[in-house]
């Protein structure tokens, strides 16, 4: 079963509004992901955080690695309509000899223009 | 394309079928993950190929499933009597030796709807 606990499950918002979503794990975790799924296709990665207490930002996403490297959150600044779709965070730990990538449930997002 | 190619992307299948899945790489790629996302559900790891051997098996979630990957290329999802549970979208991706670490690219799915 999952192992990552993501929060909201789903949010609805005005265009222009900031989002906030995180993610939280009873294990640690090497490397925190964070991966954008739109309808009909696969997942696309949109930041990777590798050391506790990073803070990472690709154009208006910022992510980080919290401190415990059980927990990171995600944040979307001045959103618009393409922000849509559903956000998986994703853990990697090391299992079995190699480094396994688990996902979270996703936060699905939606933006009213 | 240059990107991961999935075939079917849509399989309806009565109860007790067999189905195959087809999983086509980004060439060069020689790890490959077949992932299982139910509905409202994040993908669920199957099974990790490192080139022709199965590194990973522990997800499949039972002797029904079963993948093959002969070349170290394509690879196939095999699910024997399936049943209406089995009913979820099929994800395969793949990753490059020297990419990103964790960042794997995903094919469009196949979309499995067993009645």
């Amino acid at each position: 079963g999952q192992q990552l606990n993501q929060s909201p499950q789903s949010m609805f918002i005005q265009e222009g509004e900031d989002v906030s979503m995180n993610c939280t794990s009873s294990s640690i975790f090497n490397t925190w992901l964070w991966y954008k799924q739109d309808p009909g296709e696969g997942p696309v990665l949109l930041i990777a955080l590798y050391k506790a207490g990073e803070l990472t930002s690709n154009g208006r996403l910022t992510a980080q690695f919290g401190i415990t490297r059980k927990d990171s959150f995600l944040n979307i600044s001045a959103s618009i309509p393409s922000d849509v779709g559903i956000y998986f965070c994703a853990g990697i730990m090391f299992s079995g000899g190699y480094n396994k990538l688990i996902f979270g449930a996703g936060t699905r997002l939606a933006v009213h223009p | 394309g240059a990107g991961v190619s999935q075939t079917p992307s849509n399989k309806v299948t009565e109860k007790g079928k067999y189905v195959e899945l087809r999983c086509d790489p980004i060439s060069g790629h020689t790890a490959l993950y077949w992932y299982r996302q139910s509905l409202g559900q994040g993908p669920e790891f199957l099974i990790y190929f490192q080139g022709t051997g199965a590194a990973d098996d522990s997800g499949l979630p039972n002797d029904r499933f079963f993948a093959v990957r002969p070349e170290g290329s394509v690879s196939t999802l095999k699910i024997q009597r399936t049943e209406r549970g089995d009913s979820a979208v099929y994800l395969c991706a793949s990753r490059a030796r020297d990419g990103v670490e964790g960042e794997l690219f995903f094919g469009e799915g196949s979309r499995l709807t067993v009645l």
